[in-house]
């Protein structure tokens, strides 16, 4: 059983693409966490949201709590986006659910 | 802009040995989490520690796992008698209250042989 799931798994775009993941989750929650994880293994936050909408440089998170639905953006891809994004959400102990992760390259 | 810091950043042991993870979480948070990653696989939650004691743990963190907080500011992870299925990478998360934003170490890539 699967809380979050992400697609695509995998993602492979030119350089300047909008991009788009996408992640469904099943529990219930009062936020959503999109992580960025570079080929290194590290993990970086990018955003956490609750409602709406989150805008940082060319990253762009939504989310809507009904549908149990968010996804993360990328307006003019560059290869340094290429990474691991991960959805992930905190359940009511605090601790996350991880989705399996989205492989993005983003070519030259 | 703060961090949270692991060390070693890589460790490679025998199979049985025993090792100890440390990460320093950031001065004020109060929640401090033990994650892992098998390679190719998904973070998997082991452990969530809060006001010196663990809040919740996984079916992954059995009796070979233990946690604690030495010194009021090192928060550890030891796997007593390592196993190859231990092999994987550790991630440190801390944050300062709940519903947060969470803040995650570089990592430790163990290696067990």
């Amino acid at each position: 059983k699967n809380e979050v799931e992400q697609s695509p798994q995998n993602l492979t775009a030119q350089e300047g693409e909008f991009i788009t993941i996408n992640c469904s989750y099943s529990v219930g929650i009062s936020a959503l966490h999109w992580l960025q994880q570079h080929p290194g293994g590290g993990i970086v936050s990018l955003f956490m949201l609750s409602s709406g909408k989150k805008k940082h440089g060319r990253l762009i998170a939504t989310i809507n709590i009904q549908e149990k639905h968010s996804s993360l953006h990328i307006t003019a891809s560059h290869p340094r986006d290429s990474a691991v994004y991960i959805c992930a959400v905190p359940n009511t102990g605090n601790q996350f659910y991880f989705g399996t992760g989205t492989s993005l390259t983003v070519i030259p | 802009e703060p961090e949270v810091t692991q060390t070693p950043s890589h460790q490679v042991t025998q199979m049985g040995q025993e090792v100890i993870l440390r990460c320093v979480p950031i001065s004020n948070h109060l929640y401090f989490y033990w994650y892992r990653q098998i390679l190719g696989q998904k973070v998997e939650f082991l452990v969530s520690f809060y006001n010196n004691e663990i809040s919740e743990k996984s079916e992954i963190f059995d009796d070979q796992f233990s946690v604690e907080r030495p010194d009021g500011s090192n928060f550890t992870l030891k796997i007593r008698s390592t196993k190859l299925e231990d092999s994987a990478m550790y991630f440190c998360a801390t944050m300062q209250g709940r519903q947060t934003e969470a803040f995650f170490g570089q990592g430790t890539r163990l290696t067990v042989v």
